[in-house]
């Protein structure tokens, strides 16, 4: 079984500041991860995912997360926040049995 | 394309009635799922589904019901609604695997009184 672990429920930031998501997980296999947002009543979208290769990975929205297994993290982040950023954002991970295990969710939000 | 589409994007029940989440996606994907968010719990796995004819249970499936009759549609019934069932469900698509890429719909939310 696997689980994953977001320590901040909240996090203020002002535009054009940098910000860090955090995420942890735990699995006694190898892992597929991924980061998905959530904008405002709305569904699910995925933003970027760790299967294989490079460990770090980009989303074309300048979000970029750095799979690191010997922390077991795979934190997201970003050098320069947009107000269009405000979302809530979860961390994911597949670790075999075909079921994708969502952390409790980051609520990002951008002040001016 | 329309993607995953959920019905009724809306729900008051009583305890006790039963009722079905429809799913539907265009997008011939073997994988779909049903998740239920709650507040601080972020989303978790009612039912899976491999493929038409198979389902399988998640991390939350007691009171709930699937079926997988065709690729297009999974839909979720509720038995006999309860209120700590009051939430807002997703379903979702992957072309196959969990690992692939999931598509949400937009989601159902329910309340029952």
């Amino acid at each position: 079984a696997q689980s994953v672990t977001q320590l901040d429920s909240q996090v203020p930031v002002f535009e054009e500041a940098p910000v860090e998501l955090r995420c942890n997980y735990s699995s006694s296999v190898s892992v597929y991860l991924f980061w998905y947002v959530q904008y405002p009543n709305q569904g699910l979208q995925l933003l970027l995912k760790y299967l294989s290769g490079s460990t770090l990975v980009k989303s074309i929205n300048g979000f970029e997360a750095e799979f690191n297994k010997s922390q077991t993290s795979f934190h997201l982040r970003k050098p320069s926040v947009h107000i269009s950023d405000t979302a809530e954002y979860f961390c994911a991970v597949e670790g075999g049995g075909n079921k994708l295990t969502f952390g409790t969710g980051t609520q990002l939000k951008v002040e001016l | 394309n329309a993607g995953v589409t959920q019905t009724p994007k809306f729900q008051v029940l009583k305890t006790g009635q039963s009722m079905t989440l429809q799913c539907a996606q265009d997008m011939n994907h073997e994988y779909m799922s049903w998740y239920r968010q709650d507040p601080g719990m972020g989303l978790r796995l009612i039912h899976y589904s491999v493929g038409a004819g198979i389902t399988d249970q998640g991390e939350v499936p007691n009171g709930y019901n699937v079926s997988r009759s065709t690729t297009e549609d999974f839909p979720l019934r509720l038995l006999s609604a309860a209120p700590s069932q009051t939430s807002v469900y997703f379903c979702a698509s992957s072309p196959d695997r969990a690992n692939t890429e999931a598509f949400f719909g937009q989601g159902t939310r329910l309340t029952v009184v």
